[in-house]
């Protein structure tokens, strides 16, 4: 079976840029969650989506992000404008929904150097 | 809110040799408690989990049980291998709309 799938790997931009990371839940999975992982700060998570609907984004850091999920099988995360602080790895994971239990599958990531 | 501490890495260890990992949590009512391990290059995938006080969670050789009167959830394994050289995230989560809360990862190195 196919895991959550993650793109693109690896991106390499300029300051100011736009990012646009994309994300594939495991089909049938209906809560989906965008985490970010530095060094400095370890696992955050961004946004926590269930049936496609935002449910917390409180850890959105400011408003240059922003996440959609237009339907079951497909999220996106975009950065406009970009910032060097923003280089990261990006998790996507998904979860099975019947009370949500704890486990989670994660993507490989998406790891971003902004310039 | 609730909240998970790990004990500061790198931790590196001798193949063969016995591993604990200390995790501590605070959070209200009963969380169910998660170990999670990263690989290099490769996202997070559960490891073992508890669901409540006393459970004992295991897989691939370690082992963690779940402490209330302690709040803790410490990972052990009684002899690890250079395959076992990964990051080690404590989790927990109430359940529902809580989400699951990471602590910050321990790296784990085993040298042969």
């Amino acid at each position: 079976d196919a895991g959550v799938i993650q793109s693109p790997r690896h991106e390499v931009t300029e300051m100011g840029q736009e990012v646009t990371l994309r994300c594939k839940p495991i089909s049938g999975h209906n809560s989906l969650f965008w985490y970010r992982q530095t060094m400095m700060r370890g696992l955050e998570l961004l946004i926590y989506f269930n049936n496609n609907v935002p449910i917390d984004d409180s850890g959105m850091p400011e408003d240059r992000f922003s996440a959609k999920m237009p339907n079951a099988s497909f999220s996106t995360l975009k950065i406009q404008p970009s910032e060097p602080r923003d280089s990261a790895v990006y998790f996507c994971a998904s979860s099975s929904d019947r009370g949500f239990t704890g486990e989670l599958f994660f993507g490989e990531g998406s790891r971003l150097t902004v310039l | 809110g609730n909240s998970v501490t790990q004990m500061e890495g790198p931790v590196t260890l001798s193949e063969e040799a016995f591993l604990t990992i200390n995790c501590t949590y605070t959070a209200t009512g009963y969380p169910s408690l998660f170990w999670y391990v990263q690989y290099p290059g490769e996202g997070l995938q559960l490891l073992l989990k508890a669901t409540k006080a006393d459970d004992k969670g295991s897989n691939k050789g370690f082992e963690a049980t779940y402490r209330k009167e302690t709040t803790s959830f410490h990972l052990e394994k009684g002899s690890v291998q250079v395959s076992d050289s990964a990051v080690y995230f404590c989790a927990l989560t109430r359940g529902g709309a809580d989400g699951l809360t990471f602590g910050k990862g321990t790296h784990l190195i085993i040298q042969p």
